[in-house]
């Protein structure tokens, strides 16, 4: 299946520091990537759709100032959390589609935990 | 009423047994289906999809979709210890960009 490389995999910052997470799409173009944000044993929660080369597009309660989206190429889109403080600790993961049989089919990155002290 | 219910378990079976996974979705207009694997603290990794009704056999995975009842399934036969995770059922109508997720059944196999 297609990869998607997601960057760092862990990572601790001070509040009210700014931390950028990467998602690359290694084998193949992703015109279309999708930020998520999980809590402990709960479902993946959609906070962002991001199209290469325009705004991205926010679920509805997602502070867009302080989620940070940018796909400025094919390959690679960026979450930056802003500002950020203990409540933004939590799971972020994203992900990319790729046709297959009609359909776009969702590839994940390996998650970044977030921590914020 | 969510779109989209998924039993959250926890469930627990031993080595071997047959798991049964399920969801319901509300929305008739969900064409593509596809069910998830997510061990701890990983991204989830896509297990199978189908858009059609009846079955789909990949190795001891088996997905069903009966759209007439808005019921889908995934089967796991002579289940293994490292079959242990959070399975999410997910899908989208034609057309669609974002999926909507079942909110996960955790599965334990054990020994």
């Amino acid at each position: 299946g297609a990869v998607v490389s997601q960057h760092p995999s862990r990572v601790i910052c001070k509040s009210g520091t700014s931390v950028k997470i990467e998602c690359r799409s290694l084998d193949f173009q992703a015109t279309t990537m999708f930020w998520y944000r999980q809590f402990p044993k709960q479902s993946l929660m959609l906070m962002a759709t991001s199209n290469e080369g325009s705004k991205a597009t926010y679920e509805q309660g997602v502070e867009k100032d302080k989620f940070l989206i940018n796909h400025a190429s094919l390959t690679l889109s960026t979450l930056t959390v802003t500002s950020a403080h203990p409540e933004d600790s939590s799971f972020y993961i994203c992900s990319a589609r790729v046709w297959l049989e009609m359909n776009t089919e969702a590839f994940f990155g390996q998650g970044t935990r977030l921590t914020v002290v | 009423q969510k779109e989209v219910e998924q039993d959250p378990g926890p469930l627990s079976v031993p080595e071997g047994a047959i798991v049964s996974l399920n969801c319901t979705y509300s929305n008739s207009a969900f064409q593509y289906f596809m069910w998830y694997r997510q061990y701890s603290r990983k991204g989830p990794e896509l297990l199978m999809y189908t858009y059609s009704s009846g079955n789909k056999e990949d190795g001891r995975f088996t997905a069903q979709v009966d759209k007439s009842s808005k019921y889908i399934s995934l089967f796991i036969r002579d289940s293994q210890p490292s079959d242990s995770a959070t399975y999410l059922c997910a899908m989208n109508p034609p057309g669609a960009q974002k999926l909507v997720f079942g909110q996960g059944t955790r599965l334990t196999i054990n020994p």
